[in-house]
């Protein structure tokens, strides 16, 4: 069945640094490819998706790139701040109604 | 903003017992789904609809029921709770279509079986 990967449970940094969040996908069909953000006793909520090949996406400072290739859609950002403390997770979904969601990677932004 | 409404949000049951989570949503998305979250293992899903009288079984669907009586409203039954299914189970809406089925989550409820 179709399943989505991220290899990091936590991942702590200073402020100020660059952070990429892995995720690897895999799906029978060509998939959208999206990033979640939760942070603390909040519900999940959109932060970016794609489904072009090779093309960048970006919102609020994050990107991502979704490379058919490798079946990944990395998270990246080159500047972290405190807020960006939160849970993340990745999600596929096929165009039709299954979205599946990995197991999330917790960033800890600290001072 | 799309909007999906759980019900109850906290919810404390007894081993055995049946447990009834309910969801409404106001944005006429046809797909539906329950999620849980638990600490490791992210969320996963336990059952989705594609429209009104439709469910289909998710990832983990052991120990669960749905029901979806109309476009609105798609409930997660737990016809005997036990204590491995404590856990906070979200309920999401979504469209399906060229924009992707992205999804819609509500504020979650917190189920404790004790």
């Amino acid at each position: 069945g179709d399943s989505v990967t991220q290899t990091e449970g936590l991942v702590t940094l200073t402020k100020g640094l660059p952070v990429m969040l892995n995720c690897t996908y895999q799906t029978t069909y060509s998939p959208f490819l999206f990033w979640y953000v939760q942070h603390l006793n909040e519900a999940p909520k959109l932060l970016l998706k794609s489904s072009t090949d090779n093309k960048r996406t970006e919102h609020q400072g994050f990107y991502a790139t979704l490379h058919k290739s490798s079946s990944s859609f990395h998270l990246q950002k080159s500047s972290v701040q405190l807020s960006d403390s939160a849970l993340y997770f990745c999600a596929s979904g096929t165009g039709g109604y299954k979205v599946v969601f990995g197991s999330g990677t917790r960033l800890l932004v600290s001072p | 903003e799309a909007a999906v409404t759980q019900s109850p949000r906290n919810k404390v049951a007894v081993t055995g017992g049946k447990v009834t989570l309910s969801c409404n949503q106001t944005n006429n998305h046809n797909n539906m789904y329950w999620y849980r979250q638990d600490t490791g293992h992210g969320l996963r899903l336990i059952h989705y609809s594609y429209g009104a009288g439709s469910t289909e079984k998710g990832d983990i669907p052991d120990g669960y029921k749905a029901s979806r009586p109309s476009q609105e409203n798609f409930s997660l039954i737990l016809e005997l709770a036990t204590p491995s299914q404590t856990s906070v189970y979200f309920c999401a809406s979504g469209a399906s279509g060229t924009g992707g089925p992205e999804v819609f989550f509500g504020k979650g409820t917190r189920l404790t079986v004790v």
